[in-house]
């Protein structure tokens, strides 16, 4: 069973415009959570990343928000650029786990 | 450059075949992963190496077979696969197995499997 998922596997927005992408996971014990990008023809580029004693942790144009009661975050990018199209995918980790676990990914398309 | 790479890019073979996949790192970490990553499914981790030695076989056939020589290379062998084994095969590396620093990935063998 998918602990970590990403119900929404595109999304399109308008250059300039908010992307909201968002990822919810089952497991309380994940405390440390991470966004992924990744270009076709690439592997996956580390993002931003938060743990789980932050709500918010934010880096430029790419704020990341963890709502733990939810079992939920999201990935804001403002504004949002063409070179941000690419898929991102969220992951999660336990300190008292062995690995990562990552959703399926949502394909972004910022239109110029 | 991504700091960890992978060869070779694109891979056919056929059921009766054995290849290898290579990966190496010029990040100076400790531990390196081999990922899977099947069309509409989750990165699934297979192996993990901690300073060359393996830490983590995530329930994965014996077809499938990993080597560390040292901590900067990773190689998987492959034999006997079948065509459900075709995906994306993804390197990585980090500091340490600790889950607290991200992944740093390569890009990856496509391996087509006929």
């Amino acid at each position: 069973d998918q602990q970590v998922k990403q119900n929404s596997p595109s999304l399109s927005v308008q250059e300039g415009r908010i992307s909201i992408l968002n990822c919810d996971y089952t497991n309380s014990m994940f405390d440390y959570f991470l966004w992924y990008k990744k270009y076709p023809a690439e592997g996956p580029t580390f993002l931003i990343s938060i743990s789980s004693i932050k709500d918010k942790n934010e880096d430029g144009r790419f704020t990341v928000f963890l709502n733990k009661s939810a079992k939920h975050l999201s990935l804001h990018i403002v504004p949002s650029q063409p070179g941000d199209s690419a898929v991102y995918f969220c992951a999660a980790s336990a300190n008292t786990g062995n690995q990562f676990y990552f959703g399926t990914g949502t394909s972004l398309t910022v239109i110029p | 450059e991504t700091g960890v790479t992978q060869t070779p890019r694109h891979l056919v073979m056929g059921m009766t075949n054995k290849k290898s996949l290579k990966c190496e790192q010029h990040l100076g970490h400790n531990a390196m992963y081999w990922y899977k990553q099947s069309a509409k499914k989750p990165l699934e981790l297979m192996f993990v190496y901690n300073f060359k030695e393996q830490t983590e076989n995530n329930s994965v056939p014996s077809r499938f077979s990993p080597e560390c020589p040292n901590s900067s290379h990773l190689f998987l062998h492959l034999h006997t696969l079948q065509p459900e084994d075709s995906a994306l095969y993804l390197c990585a590396s980090s500091p340490s197995t600790g889950l607290d620093s991200p992944l740093h990935f390569g890009n990856g063998t496509r391996l087509t499997v006929t």
